[in-house]
């Protein structure tokens, strides 16, 4: 199948600081990407959908000025975690959609684990 | 937008067919039906998906019902790497729920 890189794998940080997490479709272009989030023993959690040359759509409680993103190229995405807190750790996953496929398959990136300290 | 349910956790011995349902009542008549598996600690991987007729890949097997409003995945012979929640979705953008949590056991 098609391959998502998504990096760092996981990082460290301190609070107040800001952590980019960027997203690569590698062997195809993808205009829509997609951003999660999830808690331990729980389900991934939708944060926001990413288009390609225009400005992402978050869902609802999901603070647009804290989790900035950023659609720039057919292959990149990127989610900047801004004024990081503790409560702001949890493993964030993105996916982006082959657009040159068939029937809207997305594919998924190995995560990002965030702790905050 | 339709939405799906699943039991929260099955249990299969090695080697047997792992059979998960899937019920997707309001599927409307354009939707896919897609299937996804997570393994402890990483991001989650395509099975297989379907519209409206079977579908059978390396992976695994899909039967839908014919008024589509449910449908079953099948892991013909499940092996302990298959241990994952396993989920059904069939909304376009990909709203997951809380899956199946599948242990294959010895």
């Amino acid at each position: 199948g098609a391959v998502v890189s998504q990096h760092p794998s996981w990082v460290i940080c301190k609070s107040g600081t800001s952590v980019k997490i960027e997203c690569r479709s590698l062997d195809f272009q993808a205009t829509t990407m997609f951003w999660y989030r999830q808690f331990p023993k729980q389900s991934l959690m939708l944060m926001a959908t990413s288009n390609e040359g225009s400005k992402a759509t978050y869902e609802q409680g999901v603070e647009k000025d804290k989790f900035l993103i950023n659609h720039a190229s057919l292959t990149l995405s990127t989610l900047t975690v801004t004024s990081a807190h503790p409560e702001d750790s949890s493993f964030y996953i993105c996916s982006a959609r082959d657009i040159g496929g068939s029937k809207n398959i997305q594919y998924f990136g190995a995560g990002t684990r965030l702790s905050v300290l | 937008d339709a939405k799906t349910t699943q039991p929260p956790s099955m249990d299969c011995a090695e080697g047997r067919a792992a059979n998960l349902p899937c019920n997707h009542s309001t599927i409307s008549g354009n939707e896919y039906v897609y299937w996804y598996r997570q393994i402890h600690s990483q991001g989650p991987q395509y099975i297989i998906h379907g519209l409206k007729n079977n579908e059978t890949n390396e992976m695994a097997s899909l039967i839908i019902t014919e008024d589509r409003k449910s449908s079953t995945l099948i892991l013909p012979h499940a092996t302990l790497r298959d241990t994952a929640v396993y989920y059904c979705i069939v909304r376009g953008d990909m709203r997951f729920g809380a899956g199946t949590r599948l242990t294959v056991k010895p």
